[in-house]
Order: structure tokens, then sequence, then C-alpha cells
């Protein structure tokens, strides 16, 4: 079964200072991971996107790392401010031939910067 | 481009109402994904549709839900005889190419739905 977990489940940290999360998959076959970000009520916006080759991608102050032999990924947030207070979110994207690629989202991270 | 459109954004039913969410994609896109969260979970798939097509309805509860994508207007998820169980976020999503392209989703603002 594919599955995607986060940790921390939350957390919280003073503006200004460096974060990491985490993701762990097990989905098969791989084809690409994203990080997402999920204001409160609103819909989650793509922060990268990385397939099997790629084991980093920066997309501003977001770093995202892959590690596709362990199945880890991480997310890393360079002095934090108060707008990055959101749900993050891993979404892994399975190649399935008959349908099509499937994603499979992880419960999220939820991070609170707090002033 | 106005972004993938969802409404209405809040919809409160009672128990045996219908709900019907809208979601107008993004400009230029033809593929339409339907997802559901429940408070404090992730997003969970319900149905993936192309114009006037269901491609995969995998997620879908096999009653009470529907989905269509028609040639014209919005896509719709239809919810008939609502329960309480049926009280989410309902997210739609879009993309510019078809699923097995491993293209970006859009995601709409979500339609949360509570039903007393």
């Amino acid at each position: 079964k594919n599955q995607v977990e986060q940790s921390p489940q939350s957390l919280i940290i003073l503006e200004g200072k460096n974060c990491t999360l985490q993701c762990n998959y097990t989905v098969s076959p791989f084809s690409n991971l994203r990080w997402y970000k999920q204001d409160t009520g609103r819909g989650p916006v793509s922060l990268t996107i990385m397939t099997f080759s790629e084991n980093t991608k920066s997309n501003g102050r977001y770093t995202a790392t892959l590690d596709a032999d362990t199945k880890q990924s991480s997310l890393h947030i360079t002095a934090s401010q108060l707008s990055d207070s959101a749900s993050y979110i891993c979404v892994v994207s399975a190649a399935n031939n008959n349908a099509g690629n499937m994603l499979t989202f992880g419960g999220g991270t939820r991070l609170m910067v707090k002033p | 481009n106005a972004g993938v459109m969802q409404n209405p954004r809040h919809l409160v039913r009672r128990r045996g109402q219908e709900a019907r969410l809208r979601c107008s994609p993004m400009k230029g896109h033809s593929h339409v994904y339907w997802y559901r969260q429940l408070p404090e979970e992730g997003l969970k798939f319900m149905v993936y549709l192309q114009k006037e097509n269901i491609i995969d309805e995998s997620g879908m509860p096999k009653e009470r839900f529907s989905a269509e994508f028609p040639k014209e207007g919005p896509s719709i998820l239809r919810i008939q005889q609502v329960v309480r169980g049926d009280s989410a976020a309902y997210f739609c999503a879009s993309s510019p190419t078809p699923r097995t392209g491993g293209g970006t989703q859009y995601f709409g603002p979500g339609t949360r739905l509570t039903v007393l």
C-alpha cells in the first residue's frame, strides 16, 4: 500500500529561525515528489517538484532534498517569516500505467512561526 | 489567469439533502481532480475526469457520490442524501496535461461542506 508519512505533525518556531520537515514514503513505482504549502482555508500550492534523479531543489527560502534510495525527503525553510505559518504537505506520485499517475498525500506538518 | 475556481466556498446542508460542488479549472486545463480532506487529515483522491469522461473514480464512495465534467461548464461533484460524515473540505485541482504526464496539479480554494 502506498503511504506517505510526515514528521513532525506540528512545529512552532520563532521568526528568523530555520526548520526542517521530514517525509518518508513507500510509493512504488516512484514518479516524482512534490512539496505543497497549504495556508489555512486555502488550497495547496506547489513549492517544489523532484524526480528520481534530482537530489535537491530550491525555491527561494525553501530547499527540498530527495534520497530515492532511502525513500526520504526533507523540506528546509531558511530564515522563517510569519507568512510561512501553514501546513506543508508531501505528495508522492506513483506511475500507474493503467490509470496514470496516482498522488499519495502525507498528513502534513503544521508549522507556526511566532514573532 | 484566475486560477481554479470553486463555489460555493462554504456549504451547509441538513442530513438527507443534496450537495452540489462546482469547480472551474484553470483556462486551458482539461483535466480535473477532486479530493476530500477530513479535519486534521491529509487529502484523499476521489475522482479524475477529462471533458465528458470519468477516467478514474477509484477513490469515490460507491453510493451517493457522483461527478461529471461536461463539455461546457464547470465540473460538478454531487453528494446525494448527505450524512454528517460527509462534512469535509472538498478540493478540486486541474492540470493542463494528462495525469500520465506527471504534471503539476493546481488546486482551488476548496468548498467546506458542513452537514447538520
